[in-house]
C-alpha cells in the first residue's frame, strides 16, 4: 500500500540554525501539507502546497517557514532560524484530491537546543 | 473559523468494553469528519470517516455517528483489546469558508486494561 515517508525521523539542531525536513507524498497525489504537533497537543495546520505553489497557511507559517517542491517526488519544509518553540513533531501529509482524505507520513521530531 | 471539541481528554477501558469518544464542530458547513488513530511514534492513521449525507457507519468493531443537527459526531470501539490503545483525534473538514483543511480536536488518550 502506497505511504508517505518523511526523512529523518528525528533532527536535533541548535537555536538560530536552518533545518530541512524531507517528505515523499503518495505518487499521484496533487495536494501537499504540512503539521506539526507539539508534544502532548493537537496537531495543527501549517501550510497546503498544490500546482507548485501554496494554496493556504496558518499564521503558524510565518517567514521563518518556506516549503518546496524541488523535484517531482520530493516536498520539503525549511525553518531558517530555528527557535526553542520549533520543537515539535512535523508530519507532512498529501491527497489525491482537495476534498480526500489526507493521508499522514510518520513524522519527524524536531529538536531544537 | 471551525472549531473542533472533544472529550474525554483520556479515557481508560478494560478489555473488551466498548470507548465512546465525542466531538463537536461548530461550521454547519463542515461536511466530512474523519477519525484518526495515532501510536507512539507515529503520525495518525485514519481509521473511519464519515460525510454529512449519513448518520452512521460501521466498521468491523468501531462506528462513527453523526447528528448534523446538534453538530456533533462520536467514535464508538466496542470488543476493545490492548492494542486499541492510542490517541484517538476527530477532525472536521468542509467547504465552509472554503477552506478544504480539516480542523483536529485536542485528541483523546485510550488505555485499554488488559
Amino acid at each position: 500500500e502506497p505511504e508517505v515517508t518523511q526523512t529523518p525521523s528525528h533532527q536535533v539542531t541548535q537555536m538560530g540554525q536552518e533545518v530541512i525536513l524531507r517528505c515523499v507524498p503518495i505518487s499521484n497525489h496533487l495536494y501537499f501539507y504540512w503539521y506539526r504537533q507539539i508534544l502532548g497537543q493537537k496537531v495543527e495546520f501549517l501550510v497546503s502546497f498544490y500546482n507548485n505553489e501554496i494554496s493556504e497557511k496558518s499564521e503558524i507559517f510565518d517567514d521563518q517557514f518556506s516549503v518546496e517542491r524541488p523535484d517531482g517526488s520530493n516536498f520539503t519544509l525549511k525553518i531558517r532560524s530555528t527557535k526553542l518553540e520549533d520543537s515539535a513533531m512535523y508530519f507532512c501529509a498529501s491527497t489525491g484530491q482537495r476534498t480526500d482524505t489526507q493521508y499522514f507520513g510518520p513524522g519527524t521530531r524536531l529538536t531544537v537546543l | 473559523g471551525e472549531n473542533v471539541e472533544q472529550h474525554p481528554s483520556t479515557l481508560s477501558v478494560q478489555e473488551g468494553d466498548s470507548a465512546v469518544i465525542k466531538c463537536t464542530y461548530s461550521d454547519s458547513a463542515s461536511n466530512y469528519f474523519p477519525w484518526y488513530k495515532q501510536e507512539l511514534g507515529k503520525g495518525p492513521q485514519l481509521i473511519i470517516d464519515i460525510r454529512s449525507n449519513v448518520g452512521e457507519k460501521k466498521d468491523q468493531r468501531i462506528a462513527v455517528t453523526l447528528n448534523k443537527t446538534a453538530k456533533h459526531f462520536s467514535l464508538h470501539i466496542t470488543e476493545t483489546q490492548p492494542e486499541d490503545s492510542a490517541v484517538y483525534f476527530c477532525a472536521a473538514k468542509g467547504p465552509g469558508g472554503g477552506s478544504y483543511i480539516p480542523t483536529f480536536g485536542r485528541g483523546t488518550s485510550l488505555i485499554v486494561h488488559p
